[in-house]
């Protein structure tokens, strides 16, 4: 069972440089999102997709692109990566609202961004 | 987002002795749940509670509903090493998919 999964893990970037975090879920998932994790924040949510296609803004959107092309993929991109981006970003996803959604997340391992 | 307020911010106890966490807000909520996160890892799902007043188990863990949805605790019993992590508490107001999350409870645990 794959799951969330995540790539990079690890990932150090200039400033001005862009990238694109990517996330993959092989449940059959509807919802997915991103959030950022920093230090005495909490988990904060970036953008979310409640299907292919379907994308919003979530309460940290700025400085950051995402796409649902696919049930499975949600990107993120960063364009032009600042410091102020240095986080852990964790991917998480779950089933509609429509079908057995309980509100339980399923998250990935993370990937650790820093930006000089 | 709704802020919920958690604490502590951080625990630092004896194996063996019981932990308590809690979460409120000043909105009411419909779903409370409970997620640990261990050490370069995602948070996992632990409690999920839907009604209030609710008190469910999860072996060693009791986490209940506030009768006025406007809180939650956890509590865990004779801790052990491995409960070492992040506890989040993590709420949501209605039917969707939006969950707002606590700032976390960082628990250490010595033998």
């Amino acid at each position: 069972n794959a799951g969330v999964t995540q790539t990079p893990k690890f990932q150090v970037l200039k400033t001005g440089q862009s990238m694109t975090l990517q996330c993959a879920q092989d449940m059959n998932h509807e919802y997915m999102s991103w959030y950022r994790q920093d230090p005495g924040m909490g988990l904060r949510l970036i953008h979310y997709s409640v299907g292919a296609g379907i994308t919003d803004q979530g309460e940290v959107p700025n400085g950051y692109n995402v796409s649902r092309s696919t049930t499975e993929d949600f990107p993120l991109r960063l364009l032009s990566a600042a410091p102020s981006q240095t986080s852990v970003y964790f991917c998480a996803s779950s089933f509609s609202v429509a079908r057995r959604n309980t509100g339980e997340l399923f998250f990935g391992e993370g990937s650790r961004l820093t930006v000089l | 987002g709704q802020q919920l307020n958690q604490s502590p911010q951080s625990m630092f106890i004896q194996e063996g002795e019981d932990v308590s966490m809690n979460c409120t807000s000043s909105s009411i909520f419909n779903t409370w749940l409970w997620y640990k996160q261990d050490p370069g890892e995602g948070p996992v799902l632990l409690i999920a509670l839907y009604k209030a007043g609710e008190l469910t188990s999860n072996g060693r863990l009791t986490a209940q509903f506030g009768i006025t949805r406007k809180d939650s605790f956890l509590n865990i019993s004779a801790s052990i090493p491995s409960d070492v992590g992040i506890y989040f508490c993590a709420g949501r107001i209605n039917s969707g998919y939006a969950l707002n999350f606590g700032k976390g409870t960082s628990l250490l645990v010595t033998p």
